[in-house]
């Protein structure tokens, strides 16, 4: 069964730096999300993407967050000068285009874990 | 708006007891529904959902859920806890007025005890 994976499953960065966080959503398709879950928390959504833009974000996705699907495969998260607080586990996920009223469900990677000490 | 709210957010059960998992949502519209579960160090993992239909929905691993109109209700039931799904379980909710989002409730942690 196809699936959503991302790299790397660990990343350990000091404060300030730039990170990028890397997804390879199933092919076939349309819709790309980042959320990510501080530790024992709960999953916040960061971002969605459609046709090569962002077409949601929070407010958590703040200038220091970018995305970019660079090539017809790939899906990256960028974080510009990380903070301790961006330490957590961050999720890709897939959607196909289902036509009507957006029902079919979201197909997540295993996550990657910054920790920035 | 939309939003989904979890009762507890620790649950334990012994083995081969029931599980009753409690998901309710608040939506304008007729919501697509979701339950999701995360394992330790794993990502999230659909369970079952809820889009239209039949309202009693099975997924896997012996789960499954009714959606409740009259109750804003989705909850998640297994009839007889098994040691491995002792894990995370997360509701959520989608809609044809949300956009492309998913709403996630807090979650519930569901300890099953030998």
């Amino acid at each position: 069964e196809p699936e959503v994976t991302q790299t790397p499953s660990h990343q350990v960065t000091q404060m300030g730096q730039e990170v990028i966080l890397r997804c390879v959503p199933i092919s076939n398709h349309l819709y790309f999300y980042w959320y990510r879950q501080i530790l024992g928390q709960k999953v916040e959504f960061l971002v969605s993407f459609y046709n090569n833009e962002i077409s949601e974000k929070s407010e958590i996705f703040d200038d220091q967050f970018s995305v970019e699907r660079p090539d017809g495969s790939n899906f990256t998260l960028k974080i510009r000068s990380t903070k301790l607080e961006d330490s957590a586990m961050y999720f890709c996920a897939s959607r196909e285009f289902s036509g009507v009223g957006y029902n079919s469900p979201l197909h997540f990677g295993n996550g990657t874990r910054l920790t920035v000490t | 708006a939309q939003s989904v709210t979890q009762l507890g957010s620790h649950v334990s059960v012994s083995e081969g007891a029931l599980v009753l998992l409690r998901c309710n949502y608040s939506s304008s519209v007729p919501p697509y529904l979701f339950w999701y579960v995360q394992y330790p160090n794993q990502g999230l993992q659909l369970l079952l959902k809820y889009t239209t239909g039949a309202t009693l929905v099975k997924g896997i691993n012996g789960f499954e859920a009714e959606f409740k109109k009259s109750e804003t209700s989705f909850h998640l039931t297994k009839p007889s806890a098994h040691m491995s799904d002792a894990a995370e379980y997360f509701c959520a909710v989608s809609g044809s007025n949300t956009g492309n989002q998913f709403y996630f409730g807090t979650g519930t942690s569901l300890t099953v005890i030998p």
